[in-house]
């Protein structure tokens, strides 16, 4: 089965801190996705990448930056965290494009 | 940006019923998917129905497909309390643009035991 691994499931952080939420999948995608949700909101897509060192904005890329050195690993950088970016992050992979996304459990991160 | 949306926002019904979510969308897309997610947890990818397609049968889901109306639906027959769950159609853009799937805000669907 294919697993993401998100590395945290709950953080707390101060405004101003820098944040990493790391993903990892392991069955060698190359896509892998970053979204947020929020009640009332839904899903919304922050980055994306295609490939090794690639990167493209999704909808709400503000604030938010990406690391993709491996093609395993995916990670989100909140440069300097504020309260409106309190939020449940999500990460998903899949094999190609149009086919099914695979999710990791979400990190809830609170920022203060 | 949002393009599918799903109906109702919630949905409560008695074990055993059937319950209907439906998803409309404004753009010509490749394939429509609905996902499910339980409270805190991350999506599971229950079916993926092609633009060419006009019912998806697995297990006790069934997904239909109008594209002349722009317009899907989930079925869940025989429901049960596990079934409790937000559930999300996710569209694939004709086109592809910068990703090519984008989800709905989902349908909060309890099943009272």
């Amino acid at each position: 089965d294919v697993k993401v691994t998100q590395s945290s499931r709950y953080l707390v952080k101060r405004t101003g801190e820098k944040v990493f939420l790391e993903c990892v999948q392991d069955m060698d995608h190359e896509n892998m996705f970053w979204y947020r949700q929020d009640p009332g909101l839904g899903l919304r897509l922050i980055y994306f990448s295609y490939d090794v060192k690639m990167k493209e904005k999704g909808d709400i890329p503000e604030g938010y930056s990406v690391s993709r050195e491996k093609k395993e690993r995916f990670s989100l950088i909140l440069e300097s965290a504020s309260t409106n970016q309190t939020s449940m992050y999500l990460c998903a992979s899949r094999q190609q494009k149009g086919g099914e996304l695979f999710f990791g459990e979400g990190s809830r991160l609170t920022v203060l | 940006s949002q393009q599918g949306e799903e109906d109702p926002q919630a949905l409560s019904i008695q074990e055993g019923e059937n319950a209907t979510m439906n998803c409309s969308y404004k753009t010509s897309i490749n394939n429509l998917q609905w996902y499910r997610q339980n409270s805190g947890r991350g999506l599971v990818h229950l079916i993926l129905i092609r633009s060419n397609e006009r019912e998806k049968h697995s297990g006790r889901l069934r997904v239909t497909l109008d594209t002349s109306k722009k317009s899907s639906s989930l079925l869940i027959t025989a429901s049960r309390a596990a079934d409790t769950a937000s559930y999300f159609c996710a569209t694939g853009i004709s086109g592809g643009g910068a990703d090519g799937l984008t989800f709905g805000k989902g349908t909060h669907l309890i099943i009272q035991p």
